[in-house]
């Protein structure tokens, strides 16, 4: 049973399109986050939900919007899709509080061509 | 500025050598650590969770120590075997426990040769 689980793993497409990776927890956490690994292979935060609630949202373009249902998923929509949005995103949970690390999801690698 | 160092980025050692690298942070409004270990085509893992001046952590073979007040963690491994070849990441909380970043280092890549 995968505890993070995002889809696609790989993602190619053209520019200007418009694409979404969903991620799900079956962990019971309450939080989750979006990170994007970017050239340097560094990990950076984009965004992160609470309950559903917008917690953190970091400096990225409009063009990324992420979307709650509930609790349990996360979605990264992007919208005109660039060169420079390739990248590895990956997805996170953790139960506040907890004192546990972030549980990550196995990332989605976008290429857009 | 949030920002989060780790030295050496790189280190190669033979298997049974012990090791250990380093993770520096500004010290002000401290509120956690993580560290984690990356493997190859894996997703990162959450070894430990650090929080207080001292803590000192172990698992296994591998162990970890926090001195906030200078603002460095170090992670030990003792006796590396091959499995340990990783990227071990460390990373700081910055802001509340409820609606912190956690704000990642570049890593540390292992390789421990047989």
């Amino acid at each position: 049973d995968t505890a993070v689980s995002q889809t696609p793993k790989y993602l190619v497409t053209q520019m200007g399109n418009d694409k979404s990776i969903k991620c799900e927890q079956n962990l019971g956490h309450d939080t989750m986050y979006w990170y994007k690994q970017d050239s340097k292979k560094f990990l950076k935060i984009m965004f992160s939900y609470n309950n559903k609630e917008l917690i953190i949202n970091e400096t990225v373009p409009n063009r990324f919007s992420p979307k709650s249902p509930d609790k349990a998923h996360l979605n990264l929509h992007i919208n005109s899709l660039e060169l420079g949005d390739s990248a590895v995103y990956f997805c996170a949970s953790r139960q506040r509080d907890s004192g546990r690390g972030y549980t990550f999801g196995s990332g989605t690698r976008l290429t857009v061509v | 500025i949030l920002n989060v160092e780790q030295s050496p980025q790189s280190l190669h050692v033979q298997e049974g050598d012990s090791t250990n690298f380093t993770c520096s942070f500004p010290s002000s409004n401290f509120y956690a650590l993580h560290w984690y270990r990356w493997e190859t085509a894996k997703s990162p893992e959450a070894l430990f969770v650090m929080t207080l001046n001292g803590d000192e952590k172990k698992k296994g073979r591998i162990s970890a120590t926090l001195n906030t007040k200078e603002g460095y963690s170090y992670l030990y491994i003792k006796g590396s075997q091959p499995e340990d070849s990783a990227t071990y990441l460390c990373a700081r909380i910055y802001g509340s426990s409820n609606t912190g970043k956690l704000i990642f280092g570049q890593g540390t890549t292992l390789q421990v040769k047989p």
